[in-house]
């Protein structure tokens, strides 16, 4: 079975600082993986997914994650944290079989100013 | 935001009351999911129809009935519910139900069971 795991329930930086946020998984075969984002009473948004082409997979508002393979990761990155990225964020894996996503117990990014 | 609207956007019950939850994409898809978000869990998959067939039922209790009449609405309809029911219902729909396709969701529904 598929599996992700969120390895920082909460990651704080400065305003114009890096973001990291990491996420391990688990499945049996060459994954699909995603990143999505929730803000405080919104629903999920997309930010970013890997379906077997290129390993470096770039979403919006300047986040990209890097598909490795051998460590088994797909952590999310950006340069420079904005106030307005502050929400929690979910990595996820979808199953083989038809569109069952598995969902990371999230992130909380706290930015400060 | 997003092409899937959901009604209502707050909602609280009493444990006898029945109510209904409404979701409607603008998308154009074939595939609609019915997804929980309880507080310090992650999201769970209760259901996913597929061109209005359901494909998956994620052992979810009886008290929870999900109706799609066509490829753009799905109901969850809600009845004897308990406290621990109390969460963040999305819905979420794709093209199809196939793996690697994007699933784009709606704001949720928030329920408060008394």
């Amino acid at each position: 079975a598929q599996s992700v795991t969120q390895l920082d329930s909460h990651v704080s930086v400065s305003e114009g600082t890096p973001v990291l946020l990491r996420c391990n998984y688990s499945s049996s075969y060459s994954p699909s993986l995603f990143w999505y984002v929730q803000h405080p009473n919104k629903g999920l948004q997309l930010l970013l997914k890997y379906t077997s082409a290129a390993t470096l997979v770039k979403g919006i508002n300047g986040f990209e994650a890097e598909f490795k393979k051998s460590e088994t990761s797909f952590h999310l990155t950006k340069p420079s944290a904005h106030m307005s990225d502050a929400a929690e964020y979910f990595c996820v894996v979808s199953d083989m079989n038809g569109n069952k996503l598995v969902f990371g117990a999230g992130t909380i990014l706290r930015v400060k100013s | 935001e997003t092409g899937v609207t959901q009604t209502p956007r707050h909602l609280v019950m009493g444990m006898t009351n029945k109510k209904s939850l409404k979701c409607e994409q603008h998308l154009g898809h074939n595939a609609m999911y019915w997804y929980k978000q309880s507080a310090k869990k992650p999201l769970e998959l209760m259901f996913v129809y597929n061109f209005k067939e359901q494909t998956e039922n994620n052992s979810v209790p009886s008290r929870f009935s999900p109706e799609c009449p066509n490829s753009s609405h799905l109901f969850l309809h809600l009845h004897t519910l308990q406290p621990e029911d109390s969460a963040l219902y999305l819905c979420a729909s794709s093209p199809q139900d196939r793996n690697q396709e994007t699933q784009y969701f709606g704001p949720g529904t928030r329920l408060l069971v008394l």
